[in-house]
């Protein structure tokens, strides 16, 4: 089966450290979310790319975060730096813009900022 | 703006009844509709959609549900539940250019033995 990959699976760094959140697409999928889950907030949407352009982010701290796809294969989420109020699991998911979209979620990032 | 409701929290039943999840969605036009499932430490898994056509889907595992529009409901059932179902099932709604994509707050399944 294909799948959304994502690295690394678990994180714990200090704050105000970098963290860089890295997602491998489904190949052919043409959109890319990014998604961060926590027990108060449920999944917030941080941000979404088509054909590796951002159409949306305006779900994430622009002041700290950035999202980005290098190419087709690898998006990114960067946090910089990091805070405690960060810690969450982020999740990558893509699709296929035809028709409809249904998402095909990774296993997600769990991240801990102490 | 579309938005998602899932009235249940949490919700307990045996192994063995039956299920229904509810869900309550707002769109402004047609709207595709999706259940996920997640289980502990795991990412969302894709149960069943609507796009169109026949009001009843089914999914994977079991599981079935159906698209009222008078309602703006999509219910997600099963006639008879397994532990292992116990998980966090997501309504979900979008549309045809993949963007507009929201969640519902979950519902927490516990199964008793």
């Amino acid at each position: 089966d294909a799948r959304v990959t994502q690295t690394p699976r678990h994180k714990v760094t200090e704050m105000g450290q970098e963290v860089t959140m890295r997602c491998q697409p489904i190949l052919g999928h043409n959109t890319v979310f990014w998604y961060r889950q926590t027990m108060m907030q449920g999944l917030e949407l941080l941000a979404y790319f088509r054909n590796r352009a951002p159409l949306d982010d305006s779900g994430m701290p622009k002041d700290r975060f950035s999202a980005e796809m290098p190419d087709a294969t690898l998006a990114t989420l960067k946090i910089q730096p990091s805070e405690p109020r960060d810690s969450a699991v982020y999740f990558c998911a893509s699709g296929l813009v035809s028709g409809a979209n249904v998402l095909t979620f990774g296993a997600g990032s769990r991240l801990t900022v102490l | 703006a579309q938005s998602v409701t899932q009235p249940d929290i949490h919700i307990t039943v045996s192994e063995g009844a039956s299920l229904e999840l509810r869900c309550n969605y707002s769109y402004g036009a047609t709207p595709y509709l999706f259940w996920y499932v997640q289980s502990p430490g795991q990412g969302l898994q894709l149960l069943l959609k609507y796009f169109s056509g026949d009001t009843l889907v089914q999914g994977i595992k079991g599981f079935e549900a159906e698209f009222k529009r008078s309602q703006s409901s999509f219910n997600l059932r099963k006639p008879s539940v397994h532990w292992s179902d116990a998980a966090e099932y997501f309504c979900a709604v979008g549309d045809n250019y993949g963007q507009n994509f929201v969640f519902g707050p979950g519902t927490r399944l516990s199964v008793l033995p």
